[in-house]
Parts: structure tokens; sequence; C-alpha cells
């Protein structure tokens, strides 16, 4: 089993829709949760960082489940600028860069 | 300020050559990272350095040497290049390494092995 799991997509939505990505991870001992989104052939950029009491940003919810072991990413109101691929990361211990990054969620929004 | 700097962006290598993929970074971060993303994979740590003479390996270091002689350079080595290793490549930092900090990422090299 892969330490963090996502379901590839695609996800095709139209403008307006609202869509909800999962993740779920394998070591309870994971201690930090990021939502990085990535462009087509460009560097990932961070999108949130995962909350335990969950957080939202502008139109973007980002959850946390522990009891689960999963994490939530949700975008309401679908902008054709949110077409991307969505990466789900987590950190073990203390090192970011040694992260664990799912393989991506790729979002199509269309008109 | 230029943040990561990664070049080339584009190289295609014959089987068995080498080459130095070149990162640097003006942001005065300590640590350093370099990564490989597969299509329709996500980001495999290769190695790391925690700051100057200081490296360590990643989840997948075979073929691969990196040297960090300074804090703003952090160049990732291929010796022997095998179809395999056809890949993009990223650079990133962090500012002090700690678990909850972003990453930075340069915009990438992609290469070809042929």
């Amino acid at each position: 089993r892969k330490e963090v799991e996502q379901d590839p997509g695609p996800f095709n939505v139209p403008e307006g829709a609202t869509v909800a990505f999962n993740c779920t991870y394998s070591n309870s001992a994971s201690q930090s949760f990021f939502w990085y989104r990535q462009d087509c052939r460009k560097e990932p950029k961070l999108l949130m960082s995962v909350y335990s009491s969950g957080n939202e940003d502008g139109r973007f919810t980002a959850q946390l489940n522990r009891a689960s072991q999963y994490i939530s990413l949700l975008i309401r109101d679908s902008k054709l600028s949110d077409s991307a691929t969505y990466l789900c990361v987590e950190i073990q211990g203390t090192n970011a860069g040694k992260s664990t990054f799912g393989d991506g969620t790729t979002l199509t929004v269309k008109p | 300020n230029a943040g990561v700097t990664q070049t080339p962006k584009f190289r295609i290598l014959k089987i068995g050559q080498s080459m130095t993929l070149q990162c640097t970074q003006d942001m005065n971060h300590n640590y350093m990272y370099w990564y490989r993303q597969d299509p329709g994979m996500g980001l495999k740590l290769i190695y790391y350095s925690v700051g100057a003479g200081i490296t360590d390996k990643g989840e997948v270091p075979n073929g691969y040497n990196v040297s960090r002689s300074t804090t703003e350079d952090f160049p990732l080595r291929l010796e022997l290049a095998a179809p395999s290793q056809t890949s993009v490549y990223f650079c990133a930092t962090t500012k002090t390494g700690g678990g909850g900090e972003k990453l930075f990422f340069g915009s990438g090299t992609q290469l070809s092995v042929l």
C-alpha cells in the first residue's frame, strides 16, 4: 500500500461546481499535511496547509480526519483557472523536505 | 530576488553520458532538496542537504550524486545516464527544514535519456 494515496481522476466539472478530493495516508504518526497545486509541466506550489481543526482560504477548504487517516480538499464555485493537478503531501517527521507526495488528482473545469 | 533557479530547462542525454543539473538559490535558505517526478506520479526525494558541507540520501538516490559547497548551490550529478532516469527534476528549498514549512521549488529540468 502506498504511503499516500489519491484518486487520480480526472475530475471534469463545470464552472461554478463544488468538487472534493480525498487523500488517504497510511502512517498514523504523520504530523503535517499540505495541498500543493501543480500546473502542467510546472513546479508545485503550496495551496494550503491542513490543520487539525480544518481551515479555509477563500473558496478552498481543507480538513484532516486523523481517526480515518485522510485529508480532503473542497473547492467551491470552481473557476477555469482551478484546472490543475492537486498533490497531497504528508510529513512524518520534522524535515519539510522529507515529504511524501501523492501522485496527484487532476481537475479540469469546463465552461 | 530570483528564488530558486535551475539549469538547464531541457536536456537530452545518450545512455552512459553524464551531466550535472544546476540549482542555485538566493533566499539564504539552509535546506535544499532534489526531487524527481515521473509522468503521472508524485515527487520522490533523491538527495537533500541541511547546510553547506552536509548531504544525505533520500528515497531514490541510486545513480545520482550531490555536493553542497556553498549555501547557494546544490548541483545534482548523473553518472552513466540510464533510460530509467528520464524524468522531470525539481530542486527545492526551505529556510530551516521545519515540518510546517513551505517548499520553494525551481521551475524544473526535463531530462530524457535515449
